[in-house]
């Protein structure tokens, strides 16, 4: 059983591009969360989805940030016309239930340039 | 809204010896889960030890243990027989209801041969 997988990996983008980070949650897991990690911070709550549903965005940026997890295929968190303050680490994480422990993919480092 | 606080920014052991990282959380939840992350230089969040909030037994595994103090709202983790491969970002977290993680700002632990 293959763990969360993101990627890419590493994204490089340059100011007012659109950076893409996908996450592909452990086969039967259909509760998928987004975390940032600043530098030298821990991780800060994003986002929490299902299947096709936000059931949580309270630490979502109001604007340029956005998230999906369609019925078929990852999830996808979406930041329009990047800044150099989106610099950070995102890390996906998936569980079976809502009240199951989280596991936690390798991040995804986005650089804006 | 929760709140973890990892007071030690940084901290040091001989290897061999044993160490421990302090956490405390604000909470109004009776009910809830907390956790400790590794996080090694490869930026992966790695499970270290769970405890559930109405099991009064302090969690183990292996080298490491939990001291949790529900009144006192603190959960601090001890390594004994610290390792070389124990050095890592070492971050507290929080589950409550709402099914989001809460982090604390993390303790760099350095393992000293």
């Amino acid at each position: 059983n293959a763990g969360v997988m993101q990627n890419p990996r590493h994204l490089v983008r340059r100011r007012g591009q659109e950076a893409r980070l996908r996450c592909s949650p452990m086969k039967g897991h259909s509760h998928v969360y987004w975390y940032r990690q600043l530098p030298e911070e821990g991780l800060k709550f994003m986002v929490y989805l299902q299947k096709e549903n936000i059931i949580d965005e309270s630490g979502m940026p109001k604007e340029r940030f956005s998230a999906e997890f369609p019925k078929e295929g990852p999830s996808i968190l979406r930041i329009q016309q990047v800044v150099r303050g989106d610099s950070a680490a995102y890390f996906c994480a998936s569980s079976p239930s809502s009240v199951n422990e989280q596991f936690f993919g390798p991040g995804t480092r986005l650089t804006v340039l | 809204a929760q709140t973890v606080t990892q007071s030690q920014p940084e901290m040091s052991v001989q290897e061999a010896e044993t160490v421990t990282l302090s956490c405390t959380y604000d909470t109004s939840e009776n009910n809830y889960y907390l956790f400790w992350y590794k996080q090694p230089p490869s930026r992966q969040m790695i499970l270290v030890i769970r405890q559930e909030a109405y099991k009064q037994q302090n969690a183990t595994e292996n080298r490491f243990s939990v001291n949790f103090q529900k009144a006192a709202k603190s959960f601090s983790l001890k390594i004994s027989d610290s390792q070389l491969g124990d050095t890592a970002m070492y971050f507290c977290a929080f589950h409550n209801a709402g099914n989001m993680l809460t982090f604390g700002g993390g303790t760099r632990l350095m393992v000293k041969p």
